[in-house]
This record gives structure tokens, C-alpha cells and sequence, in this order.
């Protein structure tokens, strides 16, 4: 069974500039969630999506977005880039949102902002 | 308030030894998941072992056990017969409900285990 799947691996852009990372779920998982990883903030939660529905949302501006399709593959964008945006940024899956549900997570993705 | 505490940045162990890396959690409901996850330097966070908050015995996962303290709120993990390839960031994590019905994953700060030949 193929893992959680990330796309692209390493990403650089430019203050101002937006982006859209991608994510694919474990086959048959329904809720996908995101993450943000930084050296000062650790992980940090972003938002979850369940059938093609954000479900929850973490303390984040208006220029991170989301969704989900109808496949359950999601995408996350950020618009205006920011130094402050370059971070690994982490998928996971599950079958579905429940606190006693496995989560696994993907591989990431590196945004660098210069 | 700290919902999960690694208080352990960096340890040390030989090479086929055991090692415990600890985790304290803080909730007051009474369904969560604890979860512990191993980053390498690929970056890659690699599920290791799940304990559920209803669960009556610990989960062990291969090499890898939680000594679940239910009411110490505790949740160390546990690796036997360490390997040059354990070397990589820990982390203890909480799932838990928030309002609405919706739950988060909640992130320590992570151990640094090194593992010397």
C-alpha cells in the first residue's frame, strides 16, 4: 500500500510570489491534514479537511488555504509569500478525523522563500 | 499551557542498548491519542506506535513499547536493542477533541537521540 504522498519534495520562491503544494493520501483515507514545521515554532497545525470539508483551521493568516477533492488528494496554498513561510511543510492522513485514529504522515515539503 | 512536554532535548545511548525518552501530556478529556513519531534527517515523520486513552494494556510495536502512566500523564517510549539507525528527532504527540467534534494533532518539542556505535 503506497504511503502519504507529497509533491514537489523542494519548492524556492520569491517574497510576494504563491504557492501550492499537493498532497495524496493512503488509499481509502478520508481525512487529510496539514502541517507546519519551523526551527523556532516546531510543528505546528494547520487544518484538516474531511470530505472535501475543512474541518478545523490553527492560527494561521488568511494567505494559507486549503482543500480537498473529491478523491480525497489535497491541496494547500500560500499566497504573498513571506520569509517567514520557509518551512517544511507536512501532510498526513487518516481514515478518518478521530482522536483514537492512526495518523501517517508523508515525506514533505521544503519551501524556501528568498 | 504546555500540552505536551519532552523535557529531554538531546540523549545519548550505545548501540544495542534500551533508551526511554519521555513525554508528559496535559488534557482534560478523557478520549485522546498519543502518538510518537521519529524524524530523520530526510525529514520524513515516521509513525512508530499509537496508545490510545482507553486502552487497558501499552502498546509495543517491535523494539518500540509506550509505557503508558494514565494518571502521571505520562507516555515514554521505549527502545530495545538501540541501532546506529534509531539516531533521529523523537516526538510525542496528542490527538485530541476540541470544540465542535473536531481534534488536532499537538506536537512536543522533540528529543535528539544519537546513537553511538
Amino acid at each position: 500500500k503506497a504511503g502519504v504522498t507529497q509533491t514537489p519534495r523542494y519548492l524556492i520562491k520569491t517574497r510576494g510570489q504563491q504557492v501550492t503544494l499537493s498532497c495524496s493520501p493512503i488509499s481509502g483515507h478520508r481525512s487529510v491534514s496539514w502541517y507546519q514545521q519551523t526551527p523556532g515554532q516546531g510543528l505546528q497545525f494547520l487544518f484538516e479537511y474531511f470530505s472535501e470539508t475543512q474541518r478545523n483551521k490553527g492560527n494561521f493568516p488568511g494567505r494559507f488555504s486549503g482543500r480537498q477533492f473529491s478523491n480525497s488528494r489535497s491541496e494547500m496554498n500560500v499566497s504573498t509569500l513571506e520569509l517567514g513561510d520557509s518551512a517544511l511543510y507536512l501532510c498526513a492522513s487518516s481514515l478518518v478525523p478521530a482522536t483514537n485514529e492512526k495518523l501517517f504522515f508523508g515525506s514533505g515539503t521544503q519551501l524556501s522563500v528568498l | 499551557a504546555q500540552k505536551i512536554t519532552q523535557t529531554q532535548p538531546g540523549m545519548f545511548v550505545q548501540e544495542k542498548e534500551a533508551v526511554t525518552l519521555d513525554c508528559t501530556y496535559d488534557t482534560s478529556d478523557p478520549s485522546y491519542g498519543l502518538f510518537w513519531y521519529k524524524q530523520p534527517s530526510s525529514g520524513e515523520m515516521i509513525f512508530l506506535i499509537y496508545q490510545g486513552s482507553y486502552d487497558q494494556q501499552n502498546a509495543t510495536e517491535g523494539r518500540y513499547s509506550l509505557n503508558f502512566q494514565k494518571a502521571r500523564k505520562s507516555a515514554n517510549l521505549v527502545i530495545s536493542a538501540s541501532q546506529l539507525g534509531d539516531s533521529a528527532m523523537y516526538f510525542c504527540a496528542m490527538r485530541e477533541a476540541i470544540s465542535g467534534g473536531y481534534n488536532k494533532l499537538i506536537f512536543g518539542a522533540g528529543t535528539r537521540l544519537a546513537v553511538h556505535p
